[in-house]
């Protein structure tokens, strides 16, 4: 059965910390994503990796950042958290060959930034 | 840039009445697919569709692919409790990464 963990469910921070989300799949997807889902906005890209060491800004970049160390994992970095990026932070991946594969969605990040 | 709407926002039905969401992108999509969300879980993948006018089918799920390539529905027969949800579609274009409209949110009195 296919996964992609999300390593913690539900986060509570501070203005102004550095907050880590990590995501692993366990499919040797090439392809990895992070969305934030907002009521109204629906699922808004963030930052998406299509290799080891490759990121791609998505359409909503700004005030984070990513890192793709290895192949299965994909980290999404908020270096000084503001209170406009709690959110829910969805992490998913997909296979090559192009738009036509399948998304995996892992169950999200509950971030709240006070 | 390509953009996806989906309409409507939200959708309240009774019980056994049908459902309908319409999804249209500004420019041709090589493929669209559906995922639903149940509320509080996340994005799970329904189906894909890759030719002009195809039309899937699913138990009570009805999905279509305009002949031009750049409208598509979901329609549910005599809705149930259990459809509740918000039903997003994704649109997808060669080399792109695929952009999903912003959900249409069925909720289901008995």
């Amino acid at each position: 059965d296919v996964k992609v963990t999300q390593s913690s469910r539900y986060l509570v921070k501070r203005t102004g910390e550095k907050v880590f989300l990590e995501c692993v799949q366990d499919m040797d997807h090439e392809n990895m994503f992070w969305y934030r889902q907002d009521p109204g906005l629906g699922l808004r890209l963030i930052y998406f990796s299509y290799d080891v060491k490759m990121k791609e800004k998505g359409d909503i970049p700004e005030g984070y950042s990513v890192s793709r160390e290895k192949k299965e994992r994909f980290s999404l970095i908020l270096e000084s958290a503001s209170t406009n990026q709690t959110s829910m932070y969805l992490c998913a991946s997909t296979g090559t060959g192009g738009p036509g594969n399948t998304i995996y969605f892992g169950e999200g990040s509950w971030l709240t930034v006070v | 840039g390509q953009q996806v709407m989906q309409i409507p926002q939200y959708q309240h039905v009774q019980e056994g009445e049908d459902f309908t969401t319409y999804c249209n992108s500004s420019t041709t999509l090589s493929n669209i697919q559906w995922y639903k969300q149940r509320p509080g879980g996340h994005p799970v993948f329904l189906i894909q569709l890759v030719k002009s006018g195809e039309v899937k089918k699913q138990k009570r799920l009805t999905f279509q692919f305009g002949e031009a390539k750049k409208n598509s529905s979901l329609h549910i027969t005599a809705t149930q409790t259990t459809d509740v949800g918000t039903y997003f579609c994704a649109g997808g274009q060669a080399g792109t990464a695929l952009i999903f409209g912003k959900g249409t949110t069925l909720s289901v009195s008995s």
